[in-house]
């Protein structure tokens, strides 16, 4: 039973240009919703959230979009740059408090020079 | 703050051993979890500890599985009789008390486990 989904296994961008990575939730009881970041022999360093009282939250280059009746969900890194190749989680949680997080399968974002 | 320490980083056993990860939380912390992650996949929940007391446990979990968080500080994993099926990643996260704006956690580097 997959909560979380995310389709696409890689995307690849030139630098530059903007990277729009996608996520899919299953479980409309999630009320908070996270992306993670990850490098090669590391674990995941969180990257951005938002709530589901809202639509957008945007940090720097990173933007997140929230759409709770398509329980959907995108990151947009605009500009996108070299540094920012990784493997990109989508998480989600319900309710503040211990409950456990709930990651996606990931999505590699690979970003040319 | 030194971030969430895990020991060791790496473990190559033979099938059949029993193995055991220790993970060093950020001292603050009073919830820390353990998530698996295999190759192609994201981090799978195993289990989940509030302070000392061990909350929750994934029902896909073996009993072969063990997790213990002595006096609410370090934690740790014990595989027993290790199956080829067990090499993995084994991540360990923490987060501070709860809050509307304080759902991140945060990730040690991991025990990338082998089992021969």
């Amino acid at each position: 039973d997959q909560q979380v989904k995310q389709n696409s296994p890689s995307l690849s961008v030139q630098e530059g240009r903007i990277s729009i990575l996608n996520c899919d939730y299953t479980n409309s009881m999630f009320d908070y919703f996270l992306w993670y970041k990850k490098y090669p022999a590391e674990g995941p360093t969180f990257l951005i959230s938002i709530s589901s009282i809202k639509d957008k939250n945007e940090d720097g280059r990173f933007t997140v979009f929230l759409n709770k009746s398509a329980k959907h969900l995108s990151l947009h890194i605009v500009p996108s740059q070299p540094g920012d190749s990784a493997v990109y989680f989508c998480a989600a949680s319900r309710g503040t408090g211990g409950f456990k997080t709930i990651f996606g399968a990931g999505t590699r974002l690979f970003v040319k020079a | 703050d030194t971030g969430v320490s895990q020991n060791p980083r790496h473990k190559i056993t033979k099938r059949g051993q029993n193995v055991t990860f220790r993970c060093d939380p950020i001292s603050e912390h009073n919830r820390l979890y353990w998530y698996r992650q295999t190759l192609g996949q994201g981090p799978e929940f195993l289990t989940y500890f509030q302070n000392e007391a061990q909350l929750e446990k994934s029902r896909l979990l073996s009993d072969r599985f063990s997790a213990e968080r002595p006096k609410g500080s370090f934690s740790t994993l014990e595989i027993q009789r290790t199956e080829q099926g067990d090499s993995a990643m084994y991540l360990c996260a923490t987060r501070d008390a709860p809050s509307a704006t304080n759902e991140k956690l945060f990730f040690g580097s991991g025990t990338q486990l082998s089992v021969l």
